[in-house]
Parts: C-alpha cells; sequence; structure tokens
C-alpha cells in the first residue's frame, strides 16, 4: 500500500525558503502525478501545484511566481519550495498522489510555521 | 480561474440525510470532475466521492454524488447519518488548464 510522508523545517523565517520532502514508499513514483496541498490554521484547503514523474509540472496562479515542485525517481521522492515565505504561508502542508482526477492517497501533513 | 462554494455549515440529526451543495463560478460543472473530501478534525483529508459520483473502495454506499448542469453545482448526500460522519466536507474541481480548486468546505455537524 503507497504511503506518502512529508518531511522538512517547522519553522522558517520570513522572506526565507520553504523546503519540503515527501518519501512515497510502498510503490513506484512513476506513472503518476503528485501534488502539494496547503491549509493555513482554521482554515480550507488549498491546491499548490503538481508534478508528473517526468517533471512537467502545474502551478496554482496565485502562487506560481514563487513555487517550484521537482521530483527525484531515483529516491522515490518529490519536493516543494516556496520562495520569500510570510506568515500568510504558515500551514500544514500536504502531499498527495493524484490518480486520474481525484486526490487517492495522502500524507498526514507537516506543520511548518513562518516566524523570525 | 473559477470559484467553488459551499455553505459553511450544515447540522442534522444522526440517521437523517444531508446534502451539501458545491455551485461553480464560472465554467459548466459538467466539462469537469468534481471530486469531494472527507477531513476530520487534525487528520490529512481522504477522497468520498472522485469523478462526480464514483465512490472509492472502503466508502459506505451512504455516500453518494450528483451534478446539476441547471444550477451548475455539484452535492454530496449522506444518507444513515451516523456521529463519524461529522466532519469538514469539500468539493474540487479543476479547468481547461488544469487548474485545480478547493471549494471553501462545509463543516458537517451530527447532532
Amino acid at each position: 500500500q503507497v504511503q506518502l510522508q512529508e518531511s522538512g523545517p517547522g519553522l522558517v523565517k520570513p522572506s526565507e525558503t520553504l523546503s519540503l520532502t515527501c518519501t512515497v514508499s510502498g510503490g513506484s513514483i512513476s506513472s503518476y502525478y503528485w501534488s502539494w496541498i496547503r491549509q493555513p490554521p482554521g482554515k480550507g484547503l488549498e491546491w499548490i501545484g503538481y508534478i508528473y514523474y517526468s517533471g512537467s509540472t502545474n502551478y496554482n496562479p496565485s502562487l506560481k511566481s514563487r513555487v517550484t515542485i521537482s521530483v527525484d525517481t531515483s529516491k522515490n521522492q518529490f519536493s516543494l519550495k516556496l520562495s520569500s515565505v510570510t506568515a500568510a504561508d504558515t500551514a500544514v502542508y500536504y502531499c498527495a498522489r493524484i490518480n486520474n482526477y481525484y486526490m487517492d492517497v495522502w500524507g498526514k501533513g507537516t506543520t511548518v510555521t513562518v516566524s523570525s | 480561474n473559477f470559484m467553488l462554494t459551499q455553505p459553511h455549515s450544515v447540522s442534522e440529526s444522526p440517521g437523517k440525510t444531508v446534502t451539501f451543495s458545491c455551485t461553480r463560478s464560472s465554467g459548466s460543472i459538467a466539462s469537469n470532475y468534481v471530486q469531494w473530501y472527507q477531513q476530520r478534525p487534525g487528520s490529512a483529508p481522504t477522497t468520498v466521492i472522485y469523478e462526480d459520483n464514483q465512490r472509492p473502495s472502503g466508502v459506505p454506499g451512504r455516500f453518494s454524488g450528483s451534478i446539476d448542469g441547471s444550477s451548475n453545482s455539484a452535492s454530496l448526500t449522506i444518507s444513515g447519518l451516523k456521529t463519524e460522519d461529522e466532519a469538514d466536507y469539500y468539493c474540487q474541481s479543476y479547468d481547461s488548464s488544469n487548474q485545480w480548486v478547493f471549494g471553501g468546505g462545509t463543516k458537517l455537524t451530527v447532532l
């Protein structure tokens, strides 16, 4: 059974770059799209973007100028970088697998706080 | 880009049936599949409906989805409500540029 695990710093300073990695276990990263989603405290879900295992990407226009999603098939991992962070980027960040048009496997989420 | 609008909250009693709406602001609701996710407090979301009306394995038949072109909206219906159904429910769809959008979510309280 495929499982996803987010990892990365839980605290990031304003103006710096948030970096997270999602490790895929129990299955291959190949032949699927993989996505990042976030949820600010007490708020709803926001789609950040997705990447195909081959490397093609698609980003939320509201975040596009600051987001980079990459994939490392040798490590069965994909990553998120969000630059120039502010307090508004404080959220739980989830990674998920896209199966056709829906996210069928989710990580448990990791909390990232932006604060000095 | 488009928006998906959901009511903020819904309350219903155990054993009853509840229906959530999800209205698309622009573009046809029928043009792109709608998904529904359940999120219990402190947990990651899970899929309860995909491709408008399909249930993943393990999701009870009490959950059903539909779309209505006349109101440009999608609906999630839960029948025979149980206390364990208390959660936030999010609809999600996408557009022709594969921009994905979530609705704001509906908080279900089972009294």
